[in-house]
């Protein structure tokens, strides 16, 4: 089945405790993203990834990193989490960058930084 | 960077009765203008899009419309159903390739 995976998909954290959000794709696709839900914000882009080693900014970037070694899997990395990092988070795929592609999005990860 | 307001936040509709669901961009250099569909628990999933070249789409009792020159574009669903309650969100795309979400609607069909 052609899908996006996230884990862990629910976690409860400390402040500065690092942690790491996998996210893999099983459809090939060259392009990633990382979004993060807010109530009352909608989803705002955190970093991208247009292939393997390109990556890039979205508009929410500040306390998080990502890396893109293989097609398949792009992590977001939370060197030292903090409570305004509370938040929904959701990986998404796509073909291409292409403007047209349709972005497929992954079940979500609930964090939560104590 | 884009702006896209959404509006209302949340709207209750009998069963069978029609929904509307309203989106302004800031950017005229929007080209692509999905919708996603948000249910309790999952992801957001693409449900209709419209290209900047077309006024209106439609997909069963779903339809898309757009205004460029007004830069709106509006999602309506017909002979709603209880499976259409959920989140709606509509995004615009230009020539950046981030795509940019409005804040959502939240549906409630009510049977």
């Amino acid at each position: 089945e052609a899908q996006v995976t996230q884990n862990p998909r629910y976690l409860i954290t400390v402040t500065g405790k690092k942690l790491t959000v996998t996210c893999s794709q099983n459809m090939n696709h060259e392009y990633m993203s990382w979004y993060r839900q807010d109530p009352g914000l909608g989803l705002r882009q955190i970093y991208y990834s247009m292939n393997v080693e390109v990556t890039d900014k979205g508009d929410v970037p500040e306390g998080y990193k990502v890396s893109r070694k293989e097609k398949r899997n792009f992590p977001l990395i939370l060197e030292s989490p903090s409570p305004n990092q509370t938040s929904l988070y959701f990986c998404a795929s796509s073909l291409t960058g292409g403007i047209f592609n349709e972005q497929f999005f992954g079940p979500g990860t609930r964090l939560t930084v104590l | 960077g884009e702006n896209v307001e959404q509006h209302p936040s949340t709207l209750s509709v009998q069963e069978g009765d029609s929904a509307v669901i309203k989106c302004t961009y800031s950017d005229s250099a929007s080209n692509y203008f999905p919708w996603y569909k948000q249910e309790l628990g999952k992801g957001p999933q693409l449900i209709i899009d419209i290209r900047s070249n077309v006024g209106e789409k439609k997909d069963q009792r779903i339809a898309v419309t757009l205004n460029k020159t007004a830069k709106h574009f509006s999602l309506h669903i017909t002979e709603t159903q209880p499976e259409d309650s959920a989140v709606y969100f509509c995004a615009t795309k230009g020539v950046a390739n981030n795509l940019f979400f409005g804040t959502g609607t939240r549906l409630t069909v009510i049977p």
